[in-house]
Parts: C-alpha cells; sequence; structure tokens
C-alpha cells in the first residue's frame, strides 16, 4: 500500500529562519501529493497540494514541488514566523483516501 | 473555509461503557465523511467512509462491531465506540467532503481524545 515517510520533529526555528521539512512517499499509479497543518487546538487544514509530476503547490509562502524521480515533496518556507508553529503532515493519495506521514512539529521562536 | 466540528472533544470513560462521537458539518451538506484514528507520534490511520443513508466502508482490520459508524443526516456522522477498553484509548479525528466525486476538499474535525480507564 502507499505509505508516506516524513522527517520526525519537534522542528525549532528561530523566526525568519528558512524551513525544510522532508518528505517521500510510496504510492501506486500517479498519487496526489498534500501537505495539511494543524494549528494547537484545531482540525487540520490543506496547506498546499500538487496533483501531477513537476507542480508546485503554493500557500501562505509555503512551497512544496511534486518530484517523481526522487518521490518527494518537500516543504519549504523562506522566512518562517511565530504563527506558523503547529504540526505540519504530509499525505499521499486522493479526496477519497489519505495516507499521512506522522506529522512534524514546528515551533518557531522569536 | 468550511467548518467540522467533534464533540465531544475528550472523553473518560470505565472499560465496557459505550462513548459516542459526534462529526458536524457546520455550513454545509457533507455526503462523505471519514473516521480517523491517530496514535502518539503514528500517523492518521483511515478507520472508515462514511456515506449519507448508507453503510459505512470499514478499512481493513478495523471491526464494524466494534466502531459503529452512523450517517443519518447530511450533516453528521457519529462514531460509537462500543464496550470500550483501555486499547481503543486514542485520537479520533473525523472528515469530511463537500461534493459529490472525488474532487471535493477535505475538512477535518479538531479531533475526540479518548481515554478508557
Amino acid at each position: 500500500g502507499d505509505s508516506v515517510t516524513q522527517m520526525e520533529g519537534p522542528v525549532t526555528l528561530s523566526e525568519e529562519a528558512f524551513l525544510t521539512i522532508n518528505c517521500t512517499y510510496t504510492a501506486t499509479g500517479y498519487p496526489s501529493l498534500f501537505w495539511y497543518v494543524q494549528y494547537p487546538g484545531e482540525g487540520l487544514q490543506l496547506l498546499l497540494k500538487a496533483t501531477k509530476a513537476d507542480d508546485k503547490g503554493s500557500n501562505k509562502g509555503f512551497e512544496a514541488t511534486y518530484r517523481k524521480e526522487t518521490t518527494s515533496f518537500h516543504l519549504e518556507k523562506g522566512s518562517v514566523q511565530v504563527s506558523d508553529s503547529a504540526v505540519y503532515f504530509c499525505c499521499t493519495g486522493t479526496a477519497s483516501k489519505l495516507t499521512f506521514g506522522t506529522g512534524t512539529r514546528l515551533q518557531v521562536t522569536l | 473555509g468550511a467548518v467540522v466540528s467533534q464533540h465531544p472533544s475528550w472523553v473518560i470513560c470505565k472499560s465496557g461503557t459505550s462513548v459516542k462521537i459526534e462529526c458536524r458539518s457546520l455550513d454545509f451538506q457533507a455526503t462523505t465523511m471519514f473516521w480517523y484514528r491517530q496514535f502518539p507520534k503514528q500517523s492518521l490511520m483511515l478507520m472508515a467512509t462514511s456515506n449519507e443513508g448508507s453503510k459505512a466502508t470499514y478499512e481493513q482490520g478495523v471491526e464494524k462491531d466494534k466502531f459503529l459508524i452512523n450517517h443519518a443526516s447530511l450533516t453528521l456522522s457519529t462514531l460509537t465506540v462500543t464496550s470500550a477498553h483501555p486499547e481503543d484509548s486514542s485520537f479520533y479525528i473525523c472528515s469530511a467532503r463537500e461534493r459529490t466525486g472525488d474532487t471535493g476538499e477535505l475538512f477535518f474535525g479538531e479531533g475526540s481524545r479518548l481515554t478508557v480507564l
């Protein structure tokens, strides 16, 4: 079956630092890839997605590129803010069935 | 964006009792809802897919008699953990899809933490 591996957290960064959260996947066919974010006390929210190879998803300054050759979908942001502190989940699949990574907690400090 | 709400957000119960968790779509009609279970430091595992007015489809390894799912209306799905035991302690999360077909975005509830003593 499908699987997603993402870097273990927590990741602690100072404000304005560069962020990378690695994510690799295994899947059959041509799945879509997603990043979800869960802020404290809230449900998961779709952050960005990419539906085919070489697509770049972006939102709120975050970006991730669907790399089929390396089966990766790394999340990046050039300058993080305290408000970005949350748990980030990498996912593969369709809207019917998502396979999640274990989540990476990001803590941004002043 | 659309809002999905779960209730209760946390519950503690004695072993052998049953617990019901509600998942509501507050501002849209959800033809399909999904129930997940999350263990500490592990990923969300899909338990079942719930379609309004029909029986839920359970993932392999999930006991349908243990985890009863009802989706009686377009805005409400319930998960009942029957005869709960400590190993059922977990974080349960629901999500809902607004449109039919496979293209609607998923909206997630805040999750419900169950502790069975």
